[in-house]
């Protein structure tokens, strides 16, 4: 199946800080990219959909200058979580599209202390 | 009621036993149905693809599709610990978005 990669795999950072979380598609081109967060013992919660060359679209409830996703090139998109606080911590994962199958990065534990 | 309903377990069974998941939906608009596993603190890692009714088989999973019941199926034959893991159930239509909508997952636990 195709590569996602993420990284990085896991983070700890100040709150108040903000981190960069990349998802790239190591061998295919992702015009459509999805990020997702995940809580323990729960199911994924689609954040937003990342689309190369314009503006992300986001799920209802997710605040979009928290939660800042760029896709510049048909290979990468990134998701930085501006002014990180406690609560922000989870397990954050993309996934990206090869024709109709879904395919998903290692994750990134993200710990906000 | 959610779009997609997976028992969350913990199914735990012995080694060598087969393993039945299951995900019930109520969207008649999905066509493409999907398994994931999921180790703990890792991505899902897609396991079966399918779209139409009927069984598909790879190795020791089958994937079970029943549009007409809105019922979808995952069997795993002789069940090893290393199966181990949260199966997660995802399906979508066929628009253009391409968003899956996934199931609450079922952890699995297979006993030496």
């Amino acid at each position: 199946g195709a590569v996602v990669s993420q990284h990085p795999s896991w983070v700890i950072c100040k709150s108040g800080t903000s981190v960069k979380i990349e998802c790239r598609s190591l061998d295919f081109q992702a015009t459509t990219m999805f990020w997702y967060r995940q809580f323990p013992k729960q199911s994924l919660m689609l954040m937003a959909t990342s689309n190369e060359g314009s503006k992300a679209t986001y799920e209802q409830g997710v605040e979009k200058d928290k939660f800042l996703i760029n896709h510049a090139s048909l290979t990468l998109s990134t998701l930085t979580v501006t002014s990180a606080h406690p609560e922000d911590s989870s397990f954050y994962i993309c996934s990206a599209t090869v024709y109709t199958e879904a395919f998903f990065g290692q994750g990134t534990r993200l710990t906000v202390v | 009621q959610k779009e997609v309903e997976q028992d969350p377990g913990p199914l735990s069974v012995p080694e060598g036993a087969i393993v039945s998941l299951n995900c019930t939906y109520s969207n008649s608009a999905f066509q493409y149905f999907m398994w994931y596993r999921q180790y703990s603190r890792k991505g899902p890692e897609l396991l079966m693809y399918t779209y139409s009714s009927g069984n598909k088989e790879d190795g020791r999973f089958t994937a079970q599709v029943d549009k007409s019941s809105k019922y979808i199926s995952l069997f795993i034959r002789d069940s090893q610990p290393s199966d181990s893991a949260t199966y997660l159930c995802a399906m979508r239509s066929m628009d253009s978005s391409y968003k899956l909508i996934f199931g609450s997952g079922t952890r699995l636990l297979v006993r030496p």
